[in-house]
């Protein structure tokens, strides 16, 4: 079955550090791979996606996320965080032809102190 | 609309109790999802629409849980005999058609199974 595995639960950093969160995913078909950020008292909003190409990937924001496909794995990342990212990610991975069927990581909380 | 709504935002019922739960998808989306998230946890897929029709329903965890989506617009997740390991956010997604890249959620409902 496929999994998606996120291996930081809780991140705090200072504004202005860069972030960098990892998740891998076990399945080994083609996969689209997304990540969605959930603000606190908000919906999940979807902050980029991979499908296909270029396996660096920019999304909104200032995040960019790198697929490894040898690696299994699409981190997200952002080079100077701002007191405003402080939300809850998601990784999220769904095979080809089904783009709403996802299988979510547990989620990281991320903390940006001012 | 503009967005995902879901009715009610919070439901408190007691244990045995039967509920529904409301999603009103974004205008002109033909598919339709439910998930559920519990605390600490990722969204896990419940239940897939195509219209009118449960296109896979893989995700729903026993037959105490149904949904339909009569008009192929709203839909409605049914709880029969709730269980205290009912309670959740119940989040709907939905998208143009199941190829579309981009799901959108709603802020979901907050059942509490007492």
């Amino acid at each position: 079955a496929q999994s998606v595995s996120q291996h930081n639960h809780h991140v705090i950093l200072s504004e202005a550090a860069s972030l960098e969160l990892g998740c891998n995913y076990s399945y080994g078909g083609t996969v689209n791979l997304f990540w969605y950020v959930q603000y606190p008292g908000q919906h999940l909003q979807l902050l980029l996606k991979y499908f296909s190409g270029d396996p660096l990937v920019k999304g909104i924001k200032g995040f960019e996320a790198e697929f490894i496909k040898s690696k299994f794995s699409f981190n997200l990342r952002k080079p100077s965080v701002q007191w405003s990212d402080t939300a809850e990610y998601f990784c999220a991975v769904t095979r080809s032809g089904n783009t709403g069927k996802l299988i979510f990581g547990q989620g990281t909380t991320l903390q940006v102190k001012p | 609309g503009a967005g995902v709504s879901q009715t009610p935002s919070n439901k408190v019922t007691e244990k045995g109790k039967y509920v529904e739960l409301r999603c009103d998808p974004i205008s002109g989306h033909t598919a339709l999802y439910w998930y559920r998230q519990s605390l600490g946890q990722g969204p896990e897929f419940l239940i897939y629409f195509q219209g009118t029709g449960a296109a896979d329903d893989s995700g729903l965890p026993n037959d105490r849980f149904f949904a339909v989506r009569p008009e192929g617009s709203v839909s409605t997740l049914k709880i029969q005999r709730t269980e205290r390991g009912d309670s959740a956010v119940y989040l709907c997604a939905s998208s143009r058609d199941r190829t579309d890249t981009e799901a959108f959620f709603g802020q979901g409902t907050r059942l509490t199974v007492v």
